[in-house]
């Protein structure tokens, strides 16, 4: 099955600086890749996804890139804020199936 | 995408008792998921449930620990049956279809 891999695990930037967590899958047959954004006490909220046949999609302070080739994913936030302090989780997707990486805390210090 | 109102939001129970998580989706959703999600853990699938169907459980969950309902394709609900304090987690519904899939705000169950 597939296997998803997410890093780091914690994350601590200065706010204003950009953070990049990174993700690789190992089924090629993995087409939608969604990215996750979990505050405490909810569930996860999508905030950017890609599909397979697209490299690169940005909505604002957030992009998402995709390179097939080496099967991996990674979100870009940049000018981060206070607010993008969350538990980020990526995931792969074959049909109805996702494949869950396992986090990031991402902190943004004032 | 679809809105899904899942209730409770948090409970605390005793062990050896149930309860019921309930997931109201506000369009209908062709497929509904169920998750735990463990402290400081990613979500784990315990089960994929289709309308007029048995669901379908992962390795190491099982029907009589929890029991899945989805009369329609609207809602669905999910029992945590005689529980004990390793049952303790989030647990979060995820429904959806070709337009997308949502999850829930998820349930915070502490059983004591």
């Amino acid at each position: 099955g597939e296997n998803v891999e997410q890093h780091p695990s914690t994350l601590s930037v200065q706010e204003g600086d950009s953070a990049v967590i990174k993700c690789t899958y190992s089924d090629s047959a993995s087409n939608y890749f969604p990215w996750y954004k979990q505050e405490l006490g909810k569930g996860p909220q999508l905030i950017i996804d890609i599909r397979s046949n697209v490299g690169e999609k940005k909505d604002q302070r957030i992009a998402v890139t995709l390179n097939k080739t080496a099967k991996h994913f990674s979100l870009h936030i940049t000018e981060t804020q206070p607010e993008d302090s969350a538990v980020y989780f990526c995931a792969a997707s074959i049909g109805n199936q996702f494949y869950f990486g396992t986090g990031t805390s991402l902190t943004v210090i004032p | 995408s679809a809105v899904i109102s899942q209730k409770p939001s948090r409970d605390i129970c005793q062990r050896g008792t149930s309860l019921t998580i309930q997931c109201q989706v506000d369009s209908q959703v062709t497929m509904m998921f169920w998750y735990r999600q463990q402290p400081g853990q990613s979500l784990t699938l315990i089960a994929t449930a289709n309308q007029g169907s048995e669901a379908t459980y992962e390795s190491g969950f099982v029907i009589d620990k929890f029991p899945i309902s989805r009369p329609n394709l609207t809602f669905s609900t999910l029992t945590v049956s005689n529980m004990s304090p390793e049952d303790s987690s989030i647990y979060l519904c995820r429904g959806g279809g070709l337009s997308g899939y949502t999850f829930g705000s998820g349930t915070r169950l502490t059983v004591v």
